[in-house]
């Protein structure tokens, strides 16, 4: 079974510039998630879809932060414009109906200078 | 916020040694996970103990649950270097509208062969 797809592995910009992640979550499941992760600290929630619906938002930044999941299958998370702050992993995950096992992609390691 | 905070923030070990990781949290749960992360990867999801459970094995891996002290353990038995990664302790709540993994800080596990 192929994994949760995450594009690009790596994005370096400069402050005040636009990026966008993708994610392709596991055939089948729901539930995908996008979480930051800065370094030396857990995961913290950004949005949680179930199918193409948010179910919850309330830790996404929505003056810069926006998220999408056409069709219910892939999803792009979106930051304009990017802060120093930013710099983070940002890691999707999916998982089937219920909060259960989640199933994490690699992440997108950006850099905002 | 950090719902789970784990303890030790980091621990190094000799190979074939038990490495004990705890983690506290706040509030009542559904649920709380275990996951690891190697550096640069994704999280891998370990073990689930629900609420109603005490204790729960998974291989050379024990995980404890003590609901009235808030807390909980992972053991990994006869350690080895490949167990060495980041180890993030989640819990299963109802944060707001809707339920959420909330993530600790981890505890850093170095296993020296």
């Amino acid at each position: 079974e192929a994994g949760v797809a995450q594009s690009p592995r790596y994005k370096i910009i400069e402050k005040r510039q636009s990026v966008a992640f993708w994610c392709n979550p596991i055939s089948g499941h729901a539930t995908l998630y996008w979480y930051q992760q800065i370094l030396g600290q857990g995961p913290k929630l950004l949005i949680q879809f179930q199918n193409n619906g948010v179910v919850d938002d309330s830790q996404l930044p929505k003056d810069r932060f926006s998220a999408e999941r056409l069709k219910g299958v892939d999803s792009t998370l979106k930051i304009q414009p990017a802060k120093l702050e930013d710099s983070a992993v940002y890691l999707c995950a999916s998982g089937l109906m219920g909060l259960e096992t989640q199933y994490f992609g690699p992440g997108t390691r950006l850099l905002v200078l | 916020s950090q719902q789970g905070e784990e303890d030790p923030q980091a621990l190094s070990i000799q190979e074939g040694e038990n490495a004990t990781m705890n983690c506290s949290y706040k509030t009542s749960i559904n649920n709380l996970q275990w996951y690891r992360q190697n550096s640069g990867r994704g999280l891998v999801h370990l073990i689930l103990i629900r609420s109603n459970e005490r204790e729960k094995h998974s291989g050379r891996l024990r995980v404890t649950l003590d609901t009235s002290k808030k807390s909980s353990s992972l053991l990994i038995t006869a350690s080895r270097a490949a167990d060495t990664a980041s180890y993030f302790c989640a819990t299963d709540a109802v944060a707001g509208s809707a339920r959420q993994l909330t993530f600790g800080s981890g505890t850093q596990l170095t296993v020296l062969p």
